[in-house]
């Protein structure tokens, strides 16, 4: 059963922001979240995770909401090589055993 | 780097049949984890190896296994293969603790096919 919920695709134009949204309300006081993504042909790539905390590294930001229930990913000046499959998935951090969903399909468009 | 290399990266079985996909990890990387990637189920966890030793397990029949050598290099074995295993296997390898590290690294993974 699926923990995380995802829209099915997004649009975003090149250069501007891509705002991946992320609901996980069932999330325990344990499990972090997790952001991948996964381009054609390719096997996923780890982008960023965070507890509670925002958080933000090289490729992107990631804004968790205080209740913990649902959380942003920020790409803050996409690319047509942002252009993939974005997964989200809450996970105790030392416990390799994850499972993804359908994702967000993003398209970055010229 | 080099990242993490998984061979081959496409294979056509015969149902019945048995089939071996190979993982090197990074180097230094001494986590390995199997994962099996179809459209209908997404990705799914098969295992996990640490030092050699399953540390962790989905929830796959037992004709799903897997080793890992002293070099963390890892295997594993798909016995009696069905239409239903034709899939995209992926191996991720990461250091001992995920919350001091940016997770896992995949590999391109192996397309099998089974017919």
């Amino acid at each position: 059963d699926a923990k995380t919920t995802q829209p099915p695709s997004m649009d975003c134009a090149e250069g501007r922001a891509a705002n991946l949204p992320c609901n996980h309300s069932t999330i325990s006081g344990n499990e972090y979240v997790y952001w991948y993504r996964q381009i054609h042909s390719q096997g996923p790539q780890y982008i960023i995770h965070g507890l509670k905390n925002n958080e933000t590294n090289e490729m992107a930001s990631l804004i968790i909401t205080e209740d913990r229930k649902s959380s942003t990913l920020i790409l803050p000046h996409a690319t047509l090589r942002d252009t993939a499959v974005y997964y989200c998935i809450v996970r105790v951090a030392v416990n390799n055993d994850m499972r993804f969903g359908a994702g967000t399909r993003l398209t970055v468009k010229p | 780097k080099a990242g993490v290399t998984q061979t081959p990266r496409y294979l056509i079985k015969t149902r019945g049949q048995q089939v071996t996909l190979s993982c090197s990890p990074i180097s230094g990387h001494r986590s390995v984890s199997w994962y099996q990637q179809t459209p209908g189920q997404g990705l799914q966890f098969l295992f996990e190896y640490f030092s050699e030793t399953q540390r962790n397990k989905g929830n796959f029949p037992g004709r799903f296994s897997g080793r890992q050598f002293s070099n963390s290099r890892s295997e594993m074995n798909v016995s009696t293969l069905e239409l239903g295993d034709s899939a995209l296997y992926l191996c991720a390898s990461s250091l001992t603790n995920l919350t001091l590290v940016r997770g896992e690294y995949f590999g391109a993974g192996t397309r099998l096919s089974v017919l």
